[in-house]
């Protein structure tokens, strides 16, 4: 069965530099998110998409962007980097919003490095 | 302030033995609980969601239960392979898109 695609798996930017992380859905799937899991950390909730609208926020800094496109591919897009952004970050997805319902799909992640 | 905590933070058992993970939530309002399954540097793949008025249920070997009212949730691993091997997660939903990921157990399973 088709899983959650990220890509880059890895990635490696100097500080101050900009990155740009993409995540494809499950096809059917409709709603993206994307979280942040430092080392030894627990995954933290950054942002979502529902059809191509943001439809949350969590602790994702404003040096952050993301959206989702029409075809229900999301970027991430981060400037500025600093040496704390250094992480794994995953994206997930789901047919459908929240609930019991709507079981969130986790990609392999991609591991960000910044030197 | 929405926690979730879980016990032990590590646990180390003998292939084919039993174990019982442990987690305790302050979320409100309170949609869902999950456990989670991940390898190291893997995403978490999902083992169980139980709504509130579910007791428990079964994927396998892995057994989860929930008490909503005192806001305790369990994961039992039957007959422990050393492919369990992983960080289990307890993460609960508050009705948002967000999901509250627990501190995580540590399993490690030995021959």
């Amino acid at each position: 069965a088709a899983g959650v695609i990220q890509s880059p798996r890895h990635l490696i930017k100097e500080k101050r530099e900009t990155a740009t992380l993409k995540c494809y859905p499950i096809p059917r799937h409709d709603t993206v998110y994307w979280y942040q899991q430092g080392p030894g950390q627990d995954p933290q909730f950054l942002i979502s998409f529902y059809e191509k609208m943001q439809s949350d926020k969590g602790s994702i800094p404003d040096r952050f962007s993301a959206q989702q496109f029409s075809d229900y591919h999301s970027e991430l897009n981060m400037s500025s980097l600093e040496l704390g952004d250094s992480a794994l970050y995953f994206c997930a997805s789901s047919q459908g919003r929240g609930g019991p319902l709507y079981e969130q799909y986790f990609g392999p992640g991609t591991r960000l490095t910044v030197t | 302030k929405n926690q979730v905590e879980q016990s032990p933070q590590s646990l180390i058992i003998l292939e084919g033995k039993n174990c019982t993970l442990q987690c305790n939530y302050t979320v409100s309002p309170f949609s869902n609980l999950r456990w989670y399954k991940q390898d190291t540097g893997r995403g978490p793949v999902s083992l169980t969601i139980m709504t509130f008025s579910e007791n428990t249920k079964s994927n396998g070997r892995y057994t989860a239960t929930l008490d909503a009212d005192t806001k305790q949730s369990s994961l039992h691993i039957t007959a422990s392979q050393l492919s369990d091997s992983a960080s289990y997660i307890c993460v609960v939903s508050d009705n948002t898109d967000k999901l509250i990921f627990g501190t995580g157990t540590r399993l490690q399973v030995f021959p």
